[in-house]
């Protein structure tokens, strides 16, 4: 089994709706991350947490939320979505004693119309 | 701010090819260094990385060396392979290992 789940795998929606990105994982991380990837642009980081009680903010949070339910989930939330948050999202964990090499799930793909 | 930037792609190249993609970096203090690879459909995986200058990193083939007097990370291979085909980001991480910055990806198509 994969060590960092994410659901759903590809999610069409409307302008204006609400839609929350799941992240799991079962290594035991306590820090976790939320990219997006934009083509030409790499991955920019959304929101990180280091543990259950430890949320910040990334280089472009507007527009989006989180919550870190327990050490091993950690989830994305567009309160009210717009097209140009249409993007491949990845949720990444990290053991610091590792010299922070971070575990990606394999990504949602969102489309907001 | 620390940044990284890395050659526009796609790199074209043929199989057993010589490869490199260049990244350079912006960076306070001593920051750790490295190359992730996705394959398509798929999300990152760590590569290869190096924590000093002039520690060199290798994995599957590929190589990079840490070099501080010119603030660079570049990837090398000797000879490319059909499966290779991805996108190749570096990414350094700063002193306190908070978080990672990336760089824009080098997309690489290699030909039979």
């Amino acid at each position: 089994d994969a060590d960092v789940t994410q659901t759903p795998r590809n999610r069409i929606t409307k302008t204006g709706k609400r839609i929350m990105l799941e992240c799991s994982q079962t290594k035991g991380h306590d820090r976790m991350y939320w990219y997006r990837q934009d083509p030409g642009l790499g991955l920019r980081l959304i929101y990180y947490s280091f543990d259950v009680k430890d949320i910040n903010k990334g280089e472009i949070s507007d527009g989006y939320s989180v919550s870190r339910q327990a050490q091993a989930k950690f989830s994305l939330s567009l309160e009210s979505a717009i097209p140009n948050q249409t993007a491949l999202y990845f949720c990444a964990t990290s053991d610091p004693v590792i010299l922070n090499e971070q575990f990606f799930g394999p990504g949602t793909r969102l489309t907001v119309l | 701010g620390d940044s990284v930037t890395q050659m526009e792609g796609p790199v074209t190249l043929s199989e057993e090819a010589f490869l490199t993609i260049n990244c350079t970096y912006t960076a306070t203090g001593y920051p750790s260094l490295f190359w992730y690879v996705q394959y398509p459909g798929e999300g990152l995986q760590l590569l290869l990385k190096a924590t000093k200058a002039d520690d060199k990193g290798s994995n599957k083939g590929f190589e990079a060396t840490y070099r501080k007097e010119t603030t660079s990370f570049h990837l090398e291979k000797g000879s490319v392979q059909v499966s290779d085909s991805a996108v190749y980001f570096c990414a350094l991480s700063d002193t306190g290992y908070s978080t990672l910055t990336f760089g824009k990806g080098t997309m690489l198509l290699v030909s039979p």
